[in-house]
């Protein structure tokens, strides 16, 4: 049963404009949320993450909007670079918790 | 500071095969963990480390054996390969099991492909 959810494999954005990806959960005791990206051939690295006692949290480009009601996050890129091109993962766990509980990944393109 | 390292990169295996994933950190974190990538599931955890000498079963521990003898190692065994086991497998580590900061947070290896004929 996945826990996390990211209901697009994949996102064409045009450089320069907004890309914004899309993650839902069904637990409602995650109260931790965070975002990977990942390169082909490397490991996922740490985005950026927000706390379920927080609607948002920005870092540099990156926003993460959490909605808790509708048990929905969303990470904003803006703008969007050709760098940026990777698979993002969102993960989220609970206290008590050992590991965290990840979505299938978004691939998102940006287009030069 | 080599954070994670996997070993090998890169296996192609017979049905029946054995083989041993190894994963190594030089961070002294606590916590270590073995996640499969496959199309369309995400990374789903295998097993996972809270300390040296412990494990445990995460989402899709079937087929695999690990053991954590030291803290800086976590090994993940595959006694009798099959098909279903082709995959791209991720070691990872972190100073709790929460993760709660951009400092506390899983830090992954390069990955270990696999292939299983």
């Amino acid at each position: 049963d996945q826990q996390v959810k990211q209901n697009s494999p994949s996102l064409s954005v045009q450089e320069g404009r907004i890309s914004i990806l899309n993650c839902d959960y069904t637990n409602s005791m995650f109260d931790y949320f965070l975002w990977y990206k990942k390169y082909p051939a490397e490991g996922p690295t740490f985005l950026i993450s927000i706390s379920s006692i927080k609607d948002k949290n920005e870092d540099g480009r990156f926003t993460v909007f959490l909605n808790k009601s509708a048990k929905h996050l969303s990470l904003h890129i803006v703008p969007s670079q050709p760098g940026d091109s990777a698979v993002y993962f969102c993960a989220a766990n609970f206290a008590g918790a050992n590991n965290l509980f990840f979505g299938t990944g978004t691939r998102l393109t940006v287009i030069p | 500071n080599a954070g994670v390292t996997q070993t090998p990169k890169f296996r192609v295996l017979k049905t029946g095969q054995s083989m041993t994933l190894l994963c190594a950190q030089d961070m002294n974190h606590e916590y270590m963990y073995w996640y499969r990538q496959d199309p369309g599931m995400g990374l789903r955890l295998i097993h996972y480390s809270v300390g040296e000498g412990t494990t445990a079963k995460g989402e899709v521990p079937d087929g695999y054996n690990v053991s954590r003898l030291k803290k800086q190692n976590f090994l993940l065994g595959l006694e009798s390969a099959a098909p279903s086991q082709t995959s791209v497998y991720f070691c990872a580590s972190s100073l709790s099991g929460r993760a709660l900061s951009s400092t506390d947070t899983q830090y992954f290896g390069p990955g270990t492909r696999l292939t299983v004929l």
